[in-house]
């Protein structure tokens, strides 16, 4: 498809294990974003992938997790030794930049559950 | 870092009467972009605005930047259950040019 593509869709797993979420921008997107979604809530920036400069980290809230992109497309958001109040939904979105105002596209999200 | 704070977090009106939410910003904006993320779903872009107090329309819904770039209006006309959702602004940190969203209006609408 043409969207952004998010996988998987729903991801549920144990306090303590690694869960590695994926995102497909759209092709030929520079700009890449994390964000983190809780019940009812607003947009929590996590990072920010544009070209081949070094990402905007300063989103991330702990050093479990962390990001990256590979060949200026896909990018994994990995957190280790996750915790109950890592659940929330974790949306990617990416945007064409031939400037700094482009529109972002969003993918569905994953929906992230720890037991 | 910059901030944008947006008003009110929530909102219930009756069907059919107006619905406005303010964004706004202690610096002067390049640009600002609004979305809606419907229930379950994802932010949707809407629109952007650029220049200094202009105004732009799409059906029933009105969008403004004001005249110094520092704040930005939404307003739904008549409202309807299909205006359902949360509306987030977004502006650009001068500094990094990543894009910051405000914390969002929830509006309901009572049938």
């Amino acid at each position: 498809g043409a969207g952004v593509s998010q996988s998987p869709s729903n991801k549920v797993t144990e306090k303590g294990k690694d869960v590695e979420l994926r995102c497909d921008p759209i092709s030929g997107h520079t700009a890449l974003y994390w964000y983190r979604q809780s019940l009812g809530q607003g947009l929590e920036f996590l990072i920010y992938f544009q070209g081949n400069s070094a990402p905007d980290k300063s989103g991330l809230p702990s050093d479990r997790f962390s990001a990256e992109r590979t060949g200026g497309s896909v990018s994994t958001l990995t957190i280790q030794r996750t915790q109950q109040e890592d659940s929330a939904v974790y949306l990617c979105a990416s945007s064409f930049t031939g400037g700094n105002n482009q529109p972002q596209h969003f993918g569905d999200g994953t929906r992230l559950s720890i037991l | 870092g910059q901030q944008v704070m947006q008003i009110p977090q929530y909102q219930h009106v009756q069907e059919g009467e107006d619905f406005t939410t303010y964004c706004n910003s202690s610096t002067t904006l390049s640009n600002i972009q609004w979305y809606k993320q419907r229930p379950g779903g994802h932010p949707v872009f809407l629109i952007q605005l650029v220049k200094s107090g202009e105004v732009k329309k799409q059906k029933r819904l009105t969008f403004q930047f004001g005249e110094a770039k520092k704040n930005s209006s939404l307003h739904i006309t008549a409202t309807q259950t299909t205006d359902v959702g949360t509306y987030f602004c977004a502006v650009i940190a001068s500094n990094t040019g990543k894009l910051i969203f405000g914390q969002g209006t929830t509006l309901q609408v009572k049938p």
